[in-house]
Order: structure tokens, then sequence, then C-alpha cells
């Protein structure tokens, strides 16, 4: 089992550019969460994929988007890049919604706005 | 909304002596967690706490919940230098589909 994989590991980016970051879920999830943690901060939650949908969102911008994919994969999106996007960000993955299964994170992704 | 807060932030120790983090929330879920992370590193599950009165022991480490007094805490016994690492509380409130988090407190094992 893999478990959560996410790609690319490190980005840098310049401010107004787009990025695009990867996830993987664990074998057998289908539900995908996405979280920023800035430098020295606690993640923050950013939205949820089920069945292809966002179904909860925190208090991001619009420039924050995503999808989910048919094999339960998705990406985030960020446009117009600024400075504190700078961050690691934290895809988790867990079984189906509206229950208490276990979210397990992947390894994150680095990503730098210069 | 919900607030989870961690006491202290920053936390230095010396090896082989104890100590407890605190983590305050500010809803009633029953689910509590708790993660490690090393710098420039993911998030690592220590414990899932499930229900009031929950505790949790792995080797060092420690978890207990208290619903009630929507408190958890993690008690780090005889520390080792192998313990440094940013510890993170989460509170996962049903309904909301997500974790929330405390601050963190960064733990430093001093020889």
């Amino acid at each position: 089992d893999a478990g959560v994989t996410q790609s690319p590991t490190h980005l840098i980016k310049t401010r107004g550019q787009q990025v695009t970051l990867r996830c993987s879920p664990k074998s057998g999830h289908d539900t995908v969460s996405w979280y920023q943690q800035a430098l020295g901060q606690g993640p923050q939650f950013i939205f949820q994929y089920y069945e292809e949908e966002e179904r909860q969102r925190g208090n991001f911008p619009d420039r924050f988007s995503g999808h989910q994919f048919p094999n339960y994969s998705s990406e985030l999106n960020v446009n117009a890049l600024l400075l504190g996007d700078s961050a690691l960000y934290l895809c988790a993955s867990r079984a189906g919604v509206f229950n208490y299964n276990e979210q397990f994170f992947g390894p994150g992704t680095r990503l730098t706005v210069l | 909304e919900l607030k989870v807060e961690q006491n202290p932030l920053f936390l230095s120790m010396q090896e082989g002596k104890n100590y407890t983090i605190y983590c305050n929330y500010s809803t009633t879920s029953d689910r509590l967690y708790w993660y490690r992370q090393d710098p420039g590193k993911s998030l690592e599950s220590l414990f899932v706490l499930l229900s009031n009165g929950a505790v949790k022991q792995e080797g060092r480490l420690m978890a207990s919940l208290d619903t009630k007094a929507r408190l958890s805490t993690l008690h780090i016994t005889a520390a080792v230098h192998d313990l440094s690492a940013t510890y993170f509380c989460a509170v996962d409130d049903f309904g909301n589909e997500k974790l929330t988090f405390g601050t963190g407190t960064r733990l430093t094992i001093i020889p």
C-alpha cells in the first residue's frame, strides 16, 4: 500500500503565476482534503472532494480551486499566486464522508512564491 | 467557529523529565487526534481518541481526552532527544468534515 502520494515535492513560482498540485489517495479511500500549512502554523483546511464534487470549503479565496477525478485522485490549483501562498500543501485522504474515519496525510508539496 | 488552542507553544525540557502538553477546544466533539511533525515533513499520526475518558499510550507518550472539559493532554514521560518535534492536536467536528488544528507545540529535548 503506497499510502497518500503527492507531486511535486517542491515547487518554486513567481507572483502572478498559476500552480497545480497533485494528490493520489490511499488505496480504498475516496475522499480527499487539502490543507495549507504556513511556516510555524498548524494546517488549515482548504477544501474537501468526494464523488468529484467540492463538499466543504474553508476560508480561502476563489483563487484556490480543485478537482477530483474518477479514480479519486485530486488536483489543487492556485491562480494569481501571492507571496503569502508560500506554504506546505498537504493532501489527506479518508474513506467516505459523514463518518469519523481517520484521515491519512501525504508527504506534502512545498510551494515557494518569489 | 471551532477553536483549538494548545499550550505551551514552545517547550524546552531536559532529557529524563516529564511534561504535559494541553489542548483545549470549543466544540462538543469527542474525536481528537494527536500528530507529530518533524521539520519540513508531513504529519505523523500518534493517537486517535474516540470517546470521553479515552487514554492511549505508546512508548513515552500518553494521550487522554476529557470531552466534558473539552480538554486533551499529551504527557511525555522521561523525555529523550528523539521526541524533539512539533506536536499538533486536531479536532474532528462531526458534520464539518474537516480537521481543525491547534497552534502546535514545538518541543525541544535538551541532553
